[in-house]
């Protein structure tokens, strides 16, 4: 059973940083395509970033050259380091699956999400 | 980026009737050479993360029940509930992946009457 596990979440003041973890089980996070997407409190989706099974990452306009998503193997765990962050990256942060065997950019399974709060 | 834009943004549905919501593309999630449409339909109940329902616009996820369907071609799309039950209480978005980022509509809220 695929199971994703987000933490890391919390209160951090404009300009901080945050890495959030998702743990994954059930599958192999290497060999799959995952994602972050975000949703602002009382608001709708927004894609985040992508990590291809080769490695390769790709980015939302509004966070890039200041999130880095990455993953660990032997941990099977796959994260998202914020930098800089605005108060409009407060939000739930899911990370989620796209379906094997990659390259179609829709989400079949998702975490519960941990909510980021960006405020002074 | 794709715009998507649903209608209407909220619906209420009496139990066991029809809930009908729309979704409208900016530009067509129609894909020629293999003739499928690139769009996905989710389902969001309070307090949960969005669960996926439809994908290549008809398809249904494995486990979904078969009152939902989905429909339409190009940049005209929809999501039908039949025989509505207080479990179908939820938020439910649209969402294209033809092209990169892929882009979700602003969802409808679907309540019983």
């Amino acid at each position: 059973e695929v199971q994703l596990v987000e933490s890391g979440g919390g209160l951090i003041q404009p300009g901080g940083s945050l890495r959030l973890s998702c743990a994954a089980s059930g599958f192999t996070v290497s060999s799959n395509y995952m994602s972050w997407v975000r949703q602002a409190p009382g608001k709708g989706l927004e894609w985040v970033s992508v990590i291809y099974s080769g490695g390769a990452t790709l980015y939302a306009d509004s966070v890039r050259g200041r999130f880095t998503i990455s993953r660990d193997n032997s941990k099977n765990t796959l994260f998202l380091l914020m930098n800089t962050l605005r108060a409009e990256d407060t939000a739930v942060y899911y990370c989620a699956t796209l379906p094997s065997p990659g390259g179609l950019y829709y989400f079949d399974y998702w975490g519960q999400g941990t909510l980021v709060t960006v405020s002074s | 980026d794709i715009v998507m834009t649903q209608s209407p943004d909220s619906l209420a549905v009496s139990l066991g009737e029809r809930a009908t919501i729309n979704c409208k593309s900016s530009q067509s999630v129609l894909y020629s050479s293999n003739n499928k449409n690139y769009l996905a339909w989710y389902q969001q109940k309070p307090g949960q993360p969005p669960k996926l329902l439809i994908y290549w616009a008809s398809s249904r996820e494995s486990g979904v029940p078969d009152r939902f369907s989905g429909s339409g071609s190009g940049t005209d799309f929809t999501l039908t509930i039949n025989s509505l039950q207080a479990e179908d209480v939820a938020v439910y978005y649209c969402q294209q992946y033809y092209v990169t980022p892929p882009t979700f509509g602003q969802g409808t809220k679907l309540e019983i009457k």
